[in-house]
């Protein structure tokens, strides 16, 4: 079946500790995406990855990083600077560069979501 | 910036129809998304619709835009229980590589 997994489904975090959030698709796609979603508001983008070694920051980077190193992964770390790091974390991925051409409709698909909660 | 609207909430009967409104700012969106999500899940697509259009309808879902208001909305017939969920939607802005921008999502409850 192709998809998008993310990993692990509950994650806690320690005060002063950085953790890693996975988010593996086999949909064959260039372009990923991280967003974190907090209760009664959308979706806010924190990082995207449109190929392999090379992501931009999104509306809310601060205190996260990212890496890929391969097409199939973007890992996420939220690193101790980000404060307040309790929320829904949702990895999304899309055709991105080998859509045929601009204006080419490009559904973005997501993974189940990662919940991250400080102990 | 660009800046999607939505209400919070929305009650209806099973078996009613139920409309969810959108409102958007940004004139040069070339495709505005319906995604739908079940308590702790990720977003599943509903449907799209491009930018030039003023309907689709899939099924029980239709969705109108009126490009002039920068109004869309999904409008769910006969409603089921299973239909409970935050419906979000979502513009894709020409002028950003394959960024979306989503509304704060509406909670649909439906009631027996």
């Amino acid at each position: 079946d192709g998809g998008i997994t993310q990993s692990p489904k509950y994650l806690f975090r320690k005060e002063g500790q950085n953790v890693t959030l996975s988010c593996e698709q086999n949909l064959n796609h260039d372009a990923m995406y991280w967003y974190r979603q907090d209760p009664g508001q959308g979706l806010r983008l924190i990082y995207y990855s449109q190929i392999v070694n090379d992501f931009q920051k999104g509306d809310i980077a601060e205190g996260y990083s990212v890496s890929r190193e391969k097409k199939e992964s973007f890992p996420l770390t939220v690193t101790s600077a980000q404060k307040n790091p309790t929320a829904f974390y949702l990895c999304a991925s899309s055709i991105g560069l080998a859509a045929p051409g601009p204006g080419y409709q490009e559904t973005q698909y997501f993974g189940p979501g990662t919940r991250l909660l400080v102990l | 910036g660009e800046d999607v609207e939505q209400s919070l909430f929305l009650s209806v009967r099973e078996g009613d129809s139920s409309v969810i409104n959108c409102t958007y700012t940004d004139s040069s969106s070339t495709y505005l998304y319906w995604y739908k999500q079940e308590p702790g899940a990720g977003l599943q697509l509903l449907t799209y619709i491009f930018s030039n259009m003023d309907m689709k309808q899939d099924q029980r879902l239709t969705v109108l835009l009126n490009k002039k208001d920068k109004h869309l909305s999904l409008r769910i017939a006969d409603t089921q229980t299973g239909d409970s969920a935050i419906y979000f939607c979502a513009e894709n802005w020409s002028g950003s590589a394959r960024q979306l921008t989503f509304g704060s999502g509406t909670q649909l409850t439906v009631l027996p």
